[in-house]
């Protein structure tokens, strides 16, 4: 079965560092593009940006170019997406992505909140 | 880029039909047979219900189909059945981005 799994929920004050991750099982990882994206309560979804494992070719989100880094590890067949210092405006679920052309399978998603 | 649009809201009662549209440019929607739709229930993570325009993945009701003219796409709920109440958005390939365009999404209620 192909499956994205997500690291847990976080909570974080403004300022601090913090790396999520999303663990790809049951598909040749390293082959697809995969990413994240944001979804802020009652609002649309938003790219962050993706990745392609194999040659770690990145591509942002305008919005996000140098707000987030986004890495993967081949060896371990996971996703992550960094920030250095949050702020209380990334609080949001965030979801870990698969990209197959048009088709997206999704992580189960992680919940970020930062307040002080 | 800009997002794909979506009605906001569809109802219906239970038993009929509904379709939600989804509006994109001949770089997305127009250009490409790669528009897939989710549905999204309160705290849950989105689920493929159509890929391909109009394929169903395996396990998904044979009550939800996908079409597409020209630059819009649609998704058919047929015989709504409270289960159905969610949001769902559609999201296409296109030519401008990697990064797959989104639809505003559209909240069905089942009245």
């Amino acid at each position: 079965e192909v499956q994205l799994v997500q690291s847990g929920a976080e909570v974080k004050k403004p300022g601090e560092s913090l790396k999520i991750s999303c663990e790809g099982s049951g598909y040749s990882f390293s082959i697809y593009w995969i990413g994240w994206v944001r979804q802020m309560p009652d609002k649309g979804l938003e790219w962050l940006g993706l990745i392609y494992p194999r040659d770690s070719d990145t591509r942002y989100s305008p919005s996000f170019q140098g707000q987030v880094t986004i890495s993967a590890d081949t060896s371990t067949n996971t996703a992550y997406v960094q920030w250095s210092a949050l702020k209380a405006s990334d609080t949001a679920m965030y979801y870990c992505v698969r990209r197959d052309r048009g088709v997206l399978l999704w992580g189960q998603g992680t919940l970020v909140t930062v307040s002080s | 880029q800009s997002a794909l649009t979506q009605p906001a809201s569809v109802s219906g009662s239970p038993g009929q039909s509904i379709t939600i549209s989804c509006s994109g440019t001949s770089s997305d929607v127009g250009d490409y047979s790669y528009v897939s739709w989710y549905q999204q229930h309160p705290g849950k993570a989105p689920k493929l219900m159509i890929y391909d325009v109009n394929n169903r993945p395996s396990g998904v009701s044979n009550r939800f189909s996908g079409s597409k003219s020209g630059n819009t796409a649609s998704l058919t709920i047929s015989g709504l059945q409270a289960e159905d109440e969610a949001d769902y958005f559609c999201s296409s390939y296109t030519t401008i981005s990697t990064l797959n365009v989104f639809g505003t999404g559209t909240k069905v209620t089942v009245l």
